[in-house]
């Protein structure tokens, strides 16, 4: 039972480089969302969908992509990354109006 | 523009002390207020509040919510060293679809 996973788990990129990460959930989820944590922060809603080939602007989206392709997955892409980019990156997933679950977190250092 | 403000931003308890944590909301069209623990890692669920004046408890935990005022409070009692946490608490509403932020969170230290 799976639940929500992201990959990868860690990354370490140079400025201007590209990269995806991915997030796949198991639950049937019609919501799915991506925040990013900085130190001392909450959580900062960056691009955020409500169904299969649906995506949304969140609260900082950017500098960052997202496609929603198939219902279970939810790619969030960094076409440029800059050292700003540099945080943990959380994937969630829910039904409408429910709790969100979280996955593990990507660690993104950007030099 | 949405916003959650939450207080105290950091608190320090001493064990068996009990705590008052604040969640305060402006969201377009809200529909509920969820509240989090995050330890180092990905947060955990708590509750999930919709109705005004319904304390919900879990353990020694237990959260409000009052639609009139947009606030919420999330109370521990009898605090204990494993109840360190950085809480979060998350109100749901939106323009054209719903979605879901999150406040600063509070960071709690509670010492023996």
């Amino acid at each position: 039972n799976a639940g929500v996973t992201q990959t990868p788990k860690f990354r370490v990129l140079k400025t201007g480089q590209s990269m995806t990460l991915l997030c796949a959930q198991d639950m049937n989820h019609e919501y799915m969302y991506w925040y990013r944590q900085d130190p001392g922060m909450g959580l900062r809603l960056i691009h955020y969908s409500v169904g299969e080939g649906t995506t949304a602007k969140g609260e900082v989206p950017d500098g960052y992509n997202v496609s929603r392709l198939k219902k279970q997955n939810f790619l969030l892409g960094l076409e440029s990354a800059a050292p700003s980019q540099t945080s943990v990156y959380f994937c969630a997933s829910s039904e409408k109006r429910e709790k969100l679950f979280f996955g593990s977190g990507t660690q993104l250092s950007v030099l | 523009e949405d916003k959650v403000v939450q207080s105290p931003l950091s608190l320090v308890v001493h064990e068996g002390d009990t705590v008052t944590l604040n969640c305060s909301y402006e969201v377009t069209n809200f529909r509920s207020l969820l509240w989090y623990k995050q330890e180092k890692k990905a947060p955990t669920f708590l509750f999930m509040l919709t109705s005004s004046g319904i304390e919900k408890k879990s353990g020694r935990l237990s959260s409000i919510l009052d639609k009139k005022e947009l606030f919420s409070i999330l109370n521990i009692t009898a605090t204990q060293t494993g109840d360190s946490a950085v809480y979060l608490c998350a109100p749901e509403g939106g323009t054209s679809y719903d979605k879901v932020i999150f406040g600063p969170g509070t960071s709690l230290s509670v010492i023996p």
